[in-house]
């Protein structure tokens, strides 16, 4: 299976400034059709993860532009341009170039 | 608006099975592929079972081959799985979820369901 880690686990932000997260994985993600099968989901308190990000860097319907992806190959990192107090929670990068589709264990985002 | 409505929360003995269900509101069953993801308490998410994008065969993680099996009704729009030879670390929250959008053919999830808490205790 492809394993897939994350940086920091834990990321404390202050509102209105940038953010990253780090992801890698143990393989590839390039499928040869050109693009890569990494996505980013967003898991926020009491709620189901919800879609953030697909092949990348593509947004999700309805997500703001501050979430941003970039990446190929086996590196790749979600930004918050400026975070808000909703974007606490955690995020998870998912693979899906292999089966099984395997996840990240998750950075948690929470306000300083 | 388009949901997955699943069943509620469960509690089985180690050994037993369960089967939960998810009821899509607002679309056709027929027109979507329903994959099946857990998260073990305090842990993170696990993809259980879907269908392959190329030939719309069901797949199993190899984890969970022999014990865990999809279904779907497409009269009621409503999916199922079914987890047997349950052990204390199948405790988790299911989800059923798909993607509705044109997002291509890589997993891209845009639609989950509340999610359905299996509890295994003797």
């Amino acid at each position: 299976d492809i394993v897939m880690t994350q940086s920091p686990l834990y990321l404390p932000v202050t509102p209105g400034e940038p953010a990253s997260i780090s992801c890698r994985s143990s393989q590839s993600l390039l499928h040869r059709n050109g693009y890569n099968y990494l996505n980013w989901y967003l898991q926020k308190p009491g709620q189901s993860p919800q879609l953030l990000i697909f092949w990348v860097s593509n947004r999700a319907s309805g997500v703001p532009d501050r979430f941003s992806g970039s990446g190929s190959g086996t590196d790749f990192t979600l930004k918050i341009s400026r975070v808000e107090a909703e974007d606490v929670g955690v995020y998870y990068c998912m693979q899906a170039l292999q089966s099984p589709d395997t996840f990240g264990p998750g950075t948690k985002v929470d306000i300083k | 608006q388009v949901q997955l409505v699943q069943s509620g929360a469960e509690v089985r003995r180690p050994g037993a099975s369960v089967k939960v269900s998810c009821k899509v509101s607002g679309y056709s069953l027929s027109d979507i592929l329903i994959h099946w993801v857990r998260q073990n308490l305090g842990e993170g998410l696990e993809w259980m079972g879907g269908f392959d994008p190329e030939d719309l065969e069901r797949i199993y993680a190899k984890k969970f081959q022999g014990r865990f099996t999809m279904t779907e009704d497409t009269p009621t729009d409503t999916a199922y799985m079914v987890l047997s030879s349950l052990r204390y670390d199948d405790t988790a929250i299911y989800y059923c979820v798909t993607t509705l959008k044109d997002y291509g053919d890589g997993d891209a999830f845009d639609l989950w369901g509340q999610g359905t808490r299996v509890t295994v205790s003797s």
